[in-house]
């Protein structure tokens, strides 16, 4: 997997847009960066993942810069269900997954 | 889709005892699941790599004897707690790859394990 870098902690206004930064810079061209949350006491939860390409789905979407050695997760309207830890990983080529310390979101009311 | 679950979500048991944890992918065939264990306040750890109709490849520090892993079918993986010490209570969680989804991995809901 490929080493990441991501703040501890960020708080958000509910309602608001919430901007995850990941730093991925030894991340192979075959690695694609995938983001994971996990709400306190459950399994974590898959959110997206891309190559190069930003991607969007009905949760999130995942802005790739175009050299790949960082990435953003977008929440477009924070709720206070989305108060979690969040994961970026590099994992490509049937790799095995291992988790980094992750961005403790807090959606404030 | 891509459901994955756990039984039991939770157990206690008496020190010194086995404990048998079943992970499944509900509704995909899965060659390949992961085990991992997180204590409070820390992020999840790898603990060892199961492959369908093989052995499970164990993560360093990992011990194969204390943690058996069996993955009999495409859509079981089981773990074994063998004689369970209280410093191994904590939260066990699997995951699966989807054999047609690529390489994304699902995980299940989790089993909290307590041994007193």
């Amino acid at each position: 997997d490929a080493k990441t870098t991501q703040p501890p902690s960020m708080d958000c206004a509910e309602g608001r847009a919430a901007n995850l930064p990941c730093n991925h810079s030894t991340i192979s061209g075959n690695e694609y960066v995938y983001w994971y949350r996990q709400i306190h006491s459950q399994g974590p939860q898959y959110i997206i993942h891309g190559l190069k390409n930003n991607e969007t789905n009905e949760m999130a979407s995942l802005i790739i810069t175009e050299d790949r050695k960082s990435s953003t997760l977008i929440l477009p309207h924070a709720t206070l269900r989305d108060t979690a830890v969040y994961y970026c990983i590099g994992s490509g080529g049937y790799q095995k997954v291992t988790f980094g310390t992750g961005t403790k979101l807090q959606v404030i009311p | 889709g891509a459901v994955v679950s756990q039984h039991p979500s939770w157990v206690i048991c008496k020190s010194g005892t086995s404990v048998k944890i079943e992970c499944r992918s509900l509704d995909f065939q899965a060659t390949t699941m992961f085990w991992y264990r997180q204590f409070p306040k820390q992020s999840l750890m790898l603990m060892a790599t199961s492959n369908e109709g093989s052995k499970a490849t164990y993560e360093q520090g990992v011990e194969k004897d204390k943690f058996l892993i069996n993955h009999a079918s495409l859509t079981l993986s089981t773990l074994t707690v063998t004689s369970a010490h209280p410093e191994d209570s904590s939260f066990y969680i699997c995951s699966a790859r989807d054999l047609e989804g690529g390489e994304t991995q699902y995980f299940g809901p989790g089993t909290r394990l307590l041994v007193l």
